[in-house]
């Protein structure tokens, strides 16, 4: 159980475009689901929370008209990278945690990441 | 500001060595401290742990918290070269929705 589900796995486009990854819990619904970033030989960086039916909470430094996110149902979140550049090629990750409510001690489970170059 | 820290940041062993990689962590209000493996992909989860002395294993890893210390270790086994990756601990805090704040991780390879 506790399958993420993310996709694309590798998006390679021009700079300009706006691209968008899906995160998908299969087998439960997530009222909370975390968007990271991580580049080459680096941790996770937390960039937002996604709340299920009310607006993302973006870390500092995170710009919130750069990087939309949509969390329209208890099964999927969405990141829109828009207007993309090549400074925004990175590895990116979401997750979820099981359990339903948004405060519950169980371990969060993460998609397998998107790979996003920008030409 | 919430912090984790983790070491060594990188570590070469040789197979059937015993490694132990460190997790220090200073949160507030923290509720447990986890532990990830990231290999090519997205981090897999290997454990919780939420009391302090209460060792957790799963095969050749164990892992143990110390509340007093604010810290936790990793421990392999028998290392094996499928065990080379990013070990990736990180501590959970109710706040914002079970938010976890990660170490920069310990870069594990094993060679054969």
């Amino acid at each position: 159980g506790a399958v993420v589900s993310q996709h694309p796995s590798r998006v390679i486009c021009k700079s300009g475009t706006s691209v968008k990854i899906e995160c998908r819990s299969l087998d439960f619904q997530a009222t909370t689901m975390f968007w990271y970033r991580q580049f080459p030989k680096q941790s996770l960086m937390l960039m937002a929370t996604s709340n299920e039916g009310s607006k993302a909470t973006y870390e500092q430094g995170v710009e919130k008209d750069k990087f939309l996110i949509n969390h329209a149902s208890l099964t999927l979140s969405t990141l829109t990278v828009t207007s993309a550049h090549p400074e925004d090629s990175s590895f990116y990750i979401c997750s979820a945690t099981d359990g339903g409510a948004p405060y519950s001690n169980q371990p969060q489970h993460f998609g397998d990441g998107t790979r996003l170059s920008i030409l | 500001e919430d912090k984790v820290v983790q070491s060594p940041l990188s570590l070469v062993v040789h197979e059937g060595d015993t490694v132990t990689l460190n997790c220090s962590y200073e949160v507030t209000n923290f509720r447990s401290l986890l532990w990830y493996k990231q290999e090519k992909k997205a981090p897999t989860f290997l454990f919780m742990l939420t009391s302090s002395g209460i060792e957790k294993k799963s095969g050749r890893l164990s892992s143990i918290l110390d509340k007093k210390e604010l810290s936790s270790i990793l421990n392999i086994t028998a290392t094996q070269t499928g065990d080379s990756a990013i070990y990736l601990c990180a501590a959970n805090s109710p706040n914002a929705g079970n938010m976890l704040t990660f170490g920069g991780g310990t870069r594990l390879m094993v060679k054969p």
